[in-house]
This record gives structure tokens, sequence and C-alpha cells, in this order.
């Protein structure tokens, strides 16, 4: 069964360091997105992408991130300088027509 | 702004008790709504979903409700196992923005002793 995955599974950084978080979604899914979990707290929604631009971003998606589909199945989310509170479980996802979505197993970004 | 209110956790149940997991929301227009489920150490797995009042989502013997009456989505099984130990969330999805995000609940984590 086709499913999207994350590397990698844990990272650890340094305040101020820039992180790469990557995501190969689902081959023939056309819409993609981030989400994040600080521990405790809800699933929170950051970006989400269709057609090589980002086509919603929430208030959490400040200066500091960006993503991008450098090669067609890559999907990746850079966060230029790591913060404390930017800890938390980052979870990628993908749907084909807006169906539901496919996550995948997340990656858990500790900032030291 | 559209929102999802869920049960708070943990639960914790006998094998074969009786489940149920609050959910309600807040949504202008007519949302899908979901059931994800996260097992221990992976990602957030689809439960079930419904599209429109009425409908009832059905997967692994668990079942929710679309009340749009009552704006509620409570997950339900009759009769739980150790393996459904796991945090589950609801979720809506919300067009409001442009593309087709979904907003979460808080995750209710459960656990079935044997």
């Amino acid at each position: 069964e086709p499913e999207v995955t994350q590397t990698p599974s844990h990272q650890v950084t340094q305040m101020g360091q820039e992180v790469i978080l990557r995501c190969v979604p689902i081959s023939n899914h056309l819409y993609f997105y981030w989400y994040r979990q600080i521990l405790g707290q809800k699933v929170e929604f950051l970006v989400s992408f269709y057609n090589n631009e980002i086509s919603e971003k929430s208030e959490i998606f400040d200066d500091q991130f960006s993503v991008e589909r450098p090669d067609g199945s890559n999907f990746t989310l850079k966060i230029r300088s790591t913060k404390l509170e930017d800890s938390a479980m980052y979870f990628c996802a993908s749907n084909r027509d807006r169906a539901e979505a496919f996550f995948g197993q997340g990656t858990r970004l500790t900032v030291v | 702004g559209n929102s999802v209110t869920q049960m708070e956790g943990p639960v914790t149940l006998s094998e074969e008790a009786f489940l149920t997991i609050n959910c309600t929301y807040t949504a202008t227009g007519y949302p899908s709504l979901f059931w994800y489920v996260q097992y221990p150490g992976e990602g957030l797995q689809l439960l079930l979903k419904a599209t429109k009042a009425d409908d009832k989502g059905s997967n692994k013997g668990f079942e929710a409700t679309y009340r749009k009456e009552t704006t509620s989505f409570h997950l339900e099984k009759g009769s739980v196992q150790v393996s459904d130990s796991a945090v589950y969330f609801c979720a809506l999805s919300d067009r409001t923005g442009g593309s087709e995000k979904l907003v979460f609940g808080k995750g209710t984590k459960l656990t079935v002793n044997p």
C-alpha cells in the first residue's frame, strides 16, 4: 500500500540552526501539507501546497518557514533559524482530488 | 473560525468494554468529519469519515454518525480490544482558506487493559 514517508524520524538541533524536514508524498497525489503537534497540544495546520506553490498558510508559518518541492517527489519543510518553541512533531500529508489525507509517521524535532 | 472539541483523556477501559469518545465541532458550511488514530510510534491513520449529515462512517468495529443538529461526531465501539490502545483524533475539513486543510481536536488517549 502506498504511504507517505518522512525523514528523519527524530532530529535534534541547536537553537538558531537551520533544519530541513523531508517528506515523500504518495506519487499520484497533488496536494501536500505540513502539520505540527507540540507535545500535549493539538495537531495544527502549517501550510498547504499545490501546483508548485503555497495555496494556504497559517499564522504559525512565518518568514522562518519555507516549503519546496525540489524534484517532483520530495516535499521539504525548512526552518531557517530554529527556536526552542519549534520543538514539536511535524507531520507531512498528501491527498488527491481533496479526498482524505494520508499522513507520514512524523519527524520529532527537538531544539536545544 | 472552525474548531473541534474533543473529550479529554486519558480513557482507560477493560477489554470488551464499550467505548465512546465525544467530539463536537463548530464550522461554517458543511465540512467533512474524520476520526484519525495514532498507534504508538506511528503516524496518523484515517479510521473513518463522513461527508454529509446523517452519514455513518465505520471501520474496524468503530462507528461515528455525522449529527448536524447537535454538531457532533462521537466515536463508538461496542467491544474494545487491547490492540485498540492508541490516541484518537477528531477532525474536520476546513475549506475557508482556499485549500482543504484539517482542523483537529486535541486527541484522546485510549488504553485498553486485558
